[in-house]
Parts: C-alpha cells; sequence; structure tokens
C-alpha cells in the first residue's frame, strides 16, 4: 500500500478484556516497529520485527503485551487482561532504507475503562 | 527513559516569522531524525542528519548537529498555520542497536494566522 496502516483507529474497552490492534506496514519493508505515547510519557518503543530475525521485545511493559508479525508482513499487537495504564496511541511503524527512516500509521488509540 | 530532549516544550510564534526548537542528547549517536505529529496521531518523518554532517536543508527545513555538544535544531522558516503540530527529535545510537528509535518529548509548535 501506500502507506502504513492501522487498524482500528479507535478502540475503547472495559478492564479485563483482550484487545488485538492489527499494522499494515509499507509492501517491501522488512522492519517493523511498535510504539506506546501516553500523555507524559512521550513515545516509546515496544517491539521490533526484522525479517526472519527474532524480534527485540526489550520495550514491552509486561508479559500481558504480545506481538505477532505473520509472513514478514501485518503485525498484531495483542493485549491481555487490559488495564487503565494501558490507554495511549500505539503507533505502528515500518522501514526499508539504510539508516532506518521510519513511516509511521495513523495510530489506534486505546481507552481502558 | 528519553534520550532526546526538546526545548522549548512550546512555541507559539505568528505566520511568517522562523521556528527554531533545539534537541540535545546524551549518548553517542549513529543519526538524528526529526518527526512531525499532528493531533496526536501518525508521525511524519522530516529530516534524517548523519553523525558525520553538521547541516542539512530540505525545502524550509534546516537541521544542524553538532555532536560535541549532543545538541540538534529545527529552523522552519517562512512559517505557515499548517505548520503548526509538535515535532520529536529522535536519536538511533551508535553503540546498541542500529534500528531503535529514542525519543524527546516534543515541541508544540503553534503558528498563528
Amino acid at each position: 500500500g501506500a502507506g502504513v496502516s492501522q487498524s482500528p483507529s479507535n478502540k475503547v474497552t472495559e478492564k479485563g478484556k483482550d484487545v488485538e490492534l492489527r499494522c499494515d506496514p509499507i509492501s517491501g519493508h522488512t522492519a517493523l516497529y511498535w510504539y506506546r505515547q501516553s500523555l507524559g510519557q512521550g513515545l516509546e518503543f515496544l517491539i521490533y520485527f526484522q525479517g526472519n530475525s527474532a524480534p527485540d521485545k526489550s520495550g514491552l511493559p509486561s508479559d500481558r503485551f504480545s506481538a505477532e508479525r505473520t509472513g514478514g508482513s501485518v503485525s498484531t499487537l495483542t493485549i491481555q487482561r487490559t488495564q487503565q495504564e494501558d490507554s495511549a496511541v500505539y503507533l505502528c511503524a515500518s522501514s526499508g532504507g539504510p539508516y532506518n527512516e521510519q513511516f509511521f500509521g495513523p495510530g489506534t488509540r486505546l481507552t481502558v475503562l | 527513559s528519553q534520550q532526546g530532549e526538546e526545548d522549548p516544550q512550546a512555541l507559539s510564534i505568528q505566520e511568517g516569522e522562523n521556528a527554531t526548537m533545539n534537541c540535545s542528547y546524551k549518548t553517542s549517536i549513529n543519526n538524528l531524525q526529526w518527526y512531525r505529529q499532528n493531533s496526536g496521531r501518525g508521525l511524519v518523518h522530516l529530516i534524517l542528519i548523519r553523525s558525520n554532517e553538521r547541516e542539512k536543508h530540505s525545502g524550509r527545513l534546516r537541521v544542524t548537529l553538532d555532536t560535541s555538544k549532543k545538541s540538534s535544531s529545527l529552523l522552519i522558516t517562512a512559517s505557515r498555520a499548517a505548520d503548526t503540530a509538535s515535532y520529536f527529535c529522535a536519536t538511533v545510537d551508535s553503540g546498541g542497536s542500529n534500528y531503535k528509535l529514542t525519543f524527546g518529548k516534543g515541541t508544540l509548535l503553534t503558528v498563528n494566522p
């Protein structure tokens, strides 16, 4: 596609429920990133996928968070047993250049009630 | 932790004026990138400057990098109301992964018509 797309654009859920957020990277980009942006915390790195290599999960805040990337393309970020502090905008990015210029999707705004 | 720290946190100017935003960082870097974000959603990549470069231009944007002071500046000339957004610097460390971006907390620029 022309750019990175994410769905849904907004998600409201109840505390304790699981949510799945989807990211479609730019076609041909081998690297995919997830970030979280919340008030007062800025942009936090969550996880990085590069081709068939093991992902860098060092930014995931707890074991309730997981992500996968199927077929080297689409990625899903799953948050289990959501908590109110999980409320944030979740941004996905992909890159394919030598300097890792990252192209971001519009984000998913998650609200946990 | 946030690597880049932008200042000022907020900047308000009149259309036609120049806007200068600064970014400081703590570690050795591979490159530094500037992004713009409108309305708290997706980020748009503006410009990348490598550690061996001192200045770079792109349209009305001018970026400088001083690795001895670990600082960068973004200058937007002849500002327009449409430049109103948050601006973030992000660094790629030279010592660690070559992909992980560490973002500052951003400068909120308001350009008044």
